[in-house]
């Protein structure tokens, strides 16, 4: 079985500060991790995804996280917060057999303040 | 291609009435589910289907049916309307082997 905690269910930032989402997870085998981004009113678009290549991952508007298997940790930082970046963050896993559920966290709010 | 299509974009039910959720995709996507969104809660999955005349419980199964019928379509019944059902529902899908999941825009559902 997967699970996902995300530490802080809302993060706030100035602009032009470093923004770190922090998600723990659980998982019984290897794990596939995602960010997940959701803007006020619109559905979830991907940021980008750990599948066993690459621990370090980059994805799309300037966000990367690191899988640490030893802390069981996929955090997603970025270097420099925009104002664009404020919406709702959520961490996801499943599991790497064909078929296995994605399983969420209960997100994080990140708010940006000029 | 459309992606995942959810239909309707509202809905305003009053307890104990049914309705269908309709979720359709057009990427030949095996695997499809459906999240209910709520405050505070993130996305917990409600049922998924790995191909067509399978289906399977999520997390919070109770008071929704499933079918999947056809590759391209996997509709949410609520067969009788509570308050507790109010959230945003959404579908999304995905190659079995492809761990990326798409998602539909969302239905937002009220139940008075």
């Amino acid at each position: 079985a997967q699970s996902v905690t995300q530490l802080g269910s809302h993060v706030s930032v100035s602009e032009g500060a470093l923004v770190l989402l922090r998600c723990n997870y659980s998982s019984s085998v290897p794990p596939y991790l995602f960010w997940y981004v959701q803007y006020p009113n619109q559905g979830l678009q991907l940021l980008l995804k750990y599948t066993s290549a690459a621990t370090l991952v980059k994805g799309i508007n300037g966000f990367e996280a690191e899988f640490k298997k030893s802390e069981t940790s996929f955090h997603l930082t970025k270097p420099s917060a925009h104002m664009s970046d404020a919406a709702e963050y959520f961490c996801a896993v499943s599991g790497n057999q064909a078929g296995t559920a994605l399983i969420f966290g209960k997100g994080t709010t990140l708010s940006v303040s000029s | 291609n459309a992606g995942v299509t959810q239909t309707p974009k509202f809905q305003v039910l009053k307890t104990g009435q049914s309705m269908t959720l309709q979720c359709a995709q057009d990427m030949n996507h095996e695997y499809m589910s459906w999240y209910r969104q709520d405050p505070g809660m993130g996305l917990r999955l409600i049922h998924y289907s790995v191909g067509a005349g399978i289906t399977d419980q999520g997390e919070v199964p109770n008071g929704y049916n499933v079918s999947r019928s056809t590759t391209e379509d996997f509709p949410l019944r609520l067969l009788s309307a509570a308050p507790s059902q109010t959230s945003v529902y959404f579908c999304a899908s995905r190659k079995t082997t492809v761990f990326e999941q798409y998602f539909g825009p969302g239905t937002r559902l009220t139940v008075t």
